[in-house]
């Protein structure tokens, strides 16, 4: 079966230090992979999304970077956060070619900018 | 563009109380309709869907039709439970673009015993 995996699962960090947060799917090829950032009490807002390796589309433009080395790795970067960078951070995938669409989720990264 | 407006929350409801989350949408095209569920510090789960012009989705309790002469995919449940307590989001996805998923901002459901 599949399995998606986050981590860390919370994170503290300073302002203008820099960010890795790092998410792994088992038991699929070639999903796709996505990265959503949930700011507390809001909905989720679509940050990067990648169809394979190395192939990433951004939705909103900041300070946050996406990269896809390996087919079942997605990695969200920043080299200086904001506190507004603040929130929570899931990973999701759904198979490529799906019929249906549907995405499924990790457990989440808290990052905490202070 | 693709959009999906939800009921305002929290809604708070008393155990064993009929529970209804407005969903709208706006899409060109057949898109699929979604419902996920987030507890409290967890990841989302996808909780039901349909894929067509009144299909019915259903799991655990809840369900949901989709409406295309209203565009509208309203989250029913009879009876809740404390447990049902959870962040509820509608979702769509157009059926010819699996690339982007577009969330409502979520409506909190907290249940009173």
């Amino acid at each position: 079966s599949q399995t998606i995996h986050q981590w860390p699962a919370t994170l503290v960090q300073p302002v203008g230090s820099p960010l890795s947060l790092e998410c792994t799917v088992e038991g699929t090829s070639n999903p796709n992979l996505y990265w959503y950032r949930q700011a507390a009490g809001r909905g989720l807002q679509l940050l990067f999304y990648s169809v394979g390796i190395g192939q990433i589309s951004s939705e909103v433009p900041q300070n946050l970077s996406a990269s896809r080395p390996q087919d079942r790795q997605f990695i969200l970067s920043s080299k200086k956060l904001l506190l507004s960078d603040s929130g929570f951070y899931l990973c999701a995938w759904n198979p490529m070619g799906g019929l249906t669409g549907e995405q499924y989720f990790g457990p989440g990264t808290r990052l905490t900018v202070t | 563009g693709d959009s999906v407006t939800q009921m305002e929350g929290p809604v708070t409801l008393s155990e064993e109380a009929f529970l209804t989350i407005n969903c709208t949408y706006t899409a060109t095209g057949y898109p699929s309709l979604f419902w996920y569920v987030q507890y409290p510090g967890e990841g989302l789960q996808l909780l039901l869907k349909a894929t067509k012009a009144d299909d019915k989705g259903s799991n655990k309790g809840f369900e949901a039709t989709y409406r295309k002469e209203t565009t509208s995919f309203h989250l029913e449940k009879g009876s809740v439970q404390v447990s049902d307590s959870a962040v509820y989001f509608c979702a769509l996805i157009r059926t010819y673009n699996f690339n982007k998923f577009y969330f409502g901002s979520g409506t909190k459901l907290n249940v009173k015993p």
